[in-house]
């Protein structure tokens, strides 16, 4: 079973510039989600999309960050403008519902470095 | 709120034992359990779905105690292969919104 998709791996932007990653969770999967790690803290949960509604994107800086996920499968984040701050991996997951059950799976992650 | 994790980090001799724990300051559904190594993803571990559940994996086993809104994860004779950051992540009543520890890093030593 393919796991979760990411690309790219590694970007190197300058600030104020823009920046999209793109995922392919697992085939399957309703629930997609976008995960910010900065260097030494645990994720934080930027966004969290049912199929290809948004269920909660409380913690998204909505003024720099947007995302979406059109027809229910592959998801876009995207950073404009970009800030130092930004600088982290960005891990997208998915898991096949929203029940507290359901394993989350993780891709490796993109790197982003704001400099 | 971000689940607390203790302790933040910890030095093992192959063989011994360690405990980390996972406090919340809300009541909660589910707790899972993952092992991040540098520069790779988070790994699922285990869940616990109920208050009171034990788990085990191999020598890596978890409880959950709701009414403490805590979890522990237990490691037993630790191998080198379980270096690592450990986060828990915990469901809150009813949102399903997973939110990830402050991380363990554990360390094992030949």
């Amino acid at each position: 079973e393919a796991g979760v998709a990411q690309s790219p791996r590694y970007k190197i932007i300058e600030k104020r510039q823009s920046v999209a990653f793109w995922c392919n969770p697992i085939s399957g999967h309703a629930t997609l989600y976008w995960y910010q790690q900065i260097l030494g803290q645990g994720p934080k949960l930027l966004i969290q999309f049912q199929n290809n509604g948004v269920v909660d994107d409380s913690q998204l800086p909505k003024d720099r960050f947007s995302a979406e996920r059109l027809k229910g499968v592959d998801s876009t984040l995207k950073i404009q403008p970009a800030k130092l701050e930004d600088s982290a991996v960005y891990l997208c997951a998915s898991s096949l519902g929203r029940a507290s059950g359901n394993t989350i799976y993780f891709g490796e992650g993109s790197w982003l470095t704001v400099v | 709120q971000q689940p607390v994790q203790s302790p933040q980090a910890v030095i093992l001799r192959e063989g011994e034992d360690a405990v980390i724990n996972c406090s919340s300051s809300k009541a909660l559904y589910s707790v899972h359990w993952y092992r991040q190594k540098h520069g790779e993803a988070p790994v699922f571990l285990m869940i616990l779905l109920k208050g009171g559940e034990q788990k085990g994996h191999e020598k890596i086993s978890a409880s959950f105690n709701e009414k403490k809104q805590q979890s522990s994860l237990y490691l037993t004779a630790s191998q080198l292969s379980y270096s690592g950051t450990y986060f828990c992540g915990t469901d809150t009543s009813g949102t399903y919104k997973y939110i990830f520890g402050t991380g363990t890093r554990l360390k094992v030593l030949a």
